[in-house]
């Protein structure tokens, strides 16, 4: 079964750009979290999507969304970026909800550069 | 509520030293718990589970984790370290709708 997918894997952009990231699950799974990782602040929780529905959130600015198609594959988009945006971006899908179906693995992740 | 504290942020051993790694977990409801490790640049990688089965834990690599209800802890043990070992090591606990990572630690093997 192939694992979860990430694209692209590198991006440089310049401030004020925005970018949209995709993410494609492990065939099944119906959740799709998204994180934030930078040297600073470790492994921040941005949000997930389960059946297309945003199930949690987590503290970031309004220029950080997402949406989650009808095949589980998820988008994350960032507006307006800033030089503080740049990170590893890490998906992660799981089969659902409730602990029995919450072990979640990741993709190799997104490296965002903001020039 | 639920949550994950791993003890030390960093953590540096001797190559065929012991390898612990703390992680204390809070939860009102029978966790589930986890042990994720990270190479550069790369996403995280499952190294074991507690699952309400046994309560020792072997994973991947000669790793593996106890838990223990009284003290909350999950601890992260291979009898031996190996250069290859160096990376950044996650618990994380699932007790209800979501799963929450600790901030991490990162574990230096020296020759």
């Amino acid at each position: 079964k192939a694992g979860v997918t990430q694209t692209p894997r590198y991006l440089i952009k310049t401030r004020g750009q925005q970018v949209t990231l995709s993410c494609s699950p492990i065939s099944g799974h119906r959740s799709v979290s998204w994180y934030q990782q930078t040297p600073g602040q470790g492994l921040q929780f941005l949000f997930e999507y389960f059946s297309e529905t945003q199930r949690n959130k987590g503290n970031f600015p309004g220029r950080f969304s997402g949406r989650q198609f009808s095949n589980s594959r998820s988008e994350m988009n960032v507006s307006t970026l800033e030089l503080g945006d740049s990170a590893l971006y890490l998906c992660a899908s799981s089969l659902g909800a409730g602990k029995t179906y919450n072990e979640q693995f990741f993709g190799p992740g997104t490296r965002l550069t903001v020039l | 509520a639920q949550s994950v504290t791993q003890l030390g942020s960093h953590v540096s051993v001797s190559e065929g030293a012991l390898v612990l790694l703390r992680c204390n977990y809070s939860s009102s409801v029978p966790p589930y718990l986890f042990w994720y490790v990270q190479y550069p640049n790369q996403g995280l990688q499952l190294l074991l589970k507690y699952t309400s089965a046994a309560t020792l834990v072997k994973g991947i690599n000669d790793f593996e984790a106890e838990f223990k209800k009284s003290e909350t802890s999950f601890h992260l043990t291979k009898p031996s370290a190996h250069m290859s070992d160096a990376a950044e090591y996650f618990c994380a606990v699932s007790a209800t709708d979501d799963m929450r990572f600790g901030a991490g630690t990162r574990l230096t093997v020296k020759p």
